[in-house]
C-alpha cells in the first residue's frame, strides 16, 4: 500500500525559532501534497496545497511567509514554521497523492509544541 | 467556499447498538465524501467513502448514505463494539484525491 511518513513525529521548540517538518511518500511519487493543521479537540483544517516543482497554494488566512512550504521532489515536501509562537502549537498532518483522481494518503502527523 | 457541518459532536451508545452521524455540505460541486476514524494522536484512517453518483455504500458494519439534493450524507455503524470508540470526521471534496474540507468531528463512545 501507499505509505506517507512524517518526520519528526513530535517536536518541542522555543518561541521565536523555526521548525521544519518533512512529509515523504515512501513507495510512490507524489505530484501533490496537502498540509493540514489540527488544534486539540478540533477538526483538520487545510493550510496549503503543494504541487511538485511549483509554489504552494495557501488557504485564506494562512500566512505564506510564516508557513514555508517546499515540494522540491516527487517524494518530499517540507513545512517550515518560522518564528514559532505558542499559538502555533498544533498537530500538523500531510497527505500525498500520486496524481489527480487518486487517493491521498495521510502521514502520521507531527505534534509541535512551542514553549 | 465549502462548509461542512457535522452532528452530533459526541455520541454515546451501548455495545451492540447502532450509531449514526450526519453531515451537511454547502458546495453543490462537491462530489466525493469520505469518512475518517481518528484515534488520539494518530493519523485519520479512511473507513468508507461515497461519490455523488451513488446513493448508498456498505462495507460490513459500516454504511454511508448520500442525498445530493439535500446536500447531506450520513455514516451508519451497526453492532457497535468498544474498538469503534474514536473521533469520526466527515469530509467533502470536489474530486477524489483533492483537498478535503472536514466536519468538526464526532466523539463516539461505545460502552460495554
Amino acid at each position: 500500500g501507499a505509505v506517507v511518513s512524517q518526520h519528526p513525529s513530535w517536536v518541542i521548540c522555543k518561541s521565536g525559532t523555526s521548525v521544519k517538518i518533512e512529509c515523504r511518500s515512501l513507495d510512490f511519487q507524489a505530484t501533490t501534497m496537502f498540509w493540514y493543521r489540527q488544534f486539540p479537540k478540533q477538526s483538520l483544517m487545510l493550510m496549503a496545497t503543494s504541487n511538485e516543482g511549483s509554489k504552494a497554494t495557501y488557504e485564506q488566512g494562512v500566512e505564506k511567509d510564516k508557513f514555508l512550504i517546499n515540494h522540491a521532489s516527487l517524494t518530499l515536501s517540507t513545512l517550515t514554521v518560522t518564528s514559532a509562537h505558542p499559538e502555533d502549537s498544533s498537530f500538523y498532518i500531510c497527505s500525498a497523492r500520486r496524481d489527480t483522481n487518486t487517493e491521498a494518503f495521510f502521514g502520521q502527523g507531527t505534534r509541535l509544541t512551542v514553549v | 467556499g465549502e462548509n461542512v457541518e457535522q452532528h452530533p459532536s459526541t455520541l454515546s451508545v451501548q455495545e451492540g447498538d447502532s450509531a449514526v452521524i450526519k453531515c451537511t455540505y454547502s458546495d453543490s460541486a462537491s462530489n466525493y465524501f469520505p469518512w475518517y476514524k481518528q484515534e488520539l494522536g494518530k493519523r485519520p484512517q479512511l473507513i468508507i467513502d461515497i461519490r455523488s453518483n451513488v446513493g448508498e455504500k456498505k462495507d460490513q458494519r459500516i454504511a454511508v448514505t448520500l442525498n445530493k439534493t439535500a446536500k447531506h450524507f450520513s455514516l451508519h455503524i451497526t453492532e457497535t463494539q468498544p474498538e469503534d470508540s474514536a473521533v469520526y470526521f466527515c469530509a467533502a471534496s470536489r474530486s477524489y484525491g483533492n483537498k478535503l474540507v472536514f466536519g468538526a468531528g464526532t466523539i463516539l463512545r461505545v460502552k460495554s
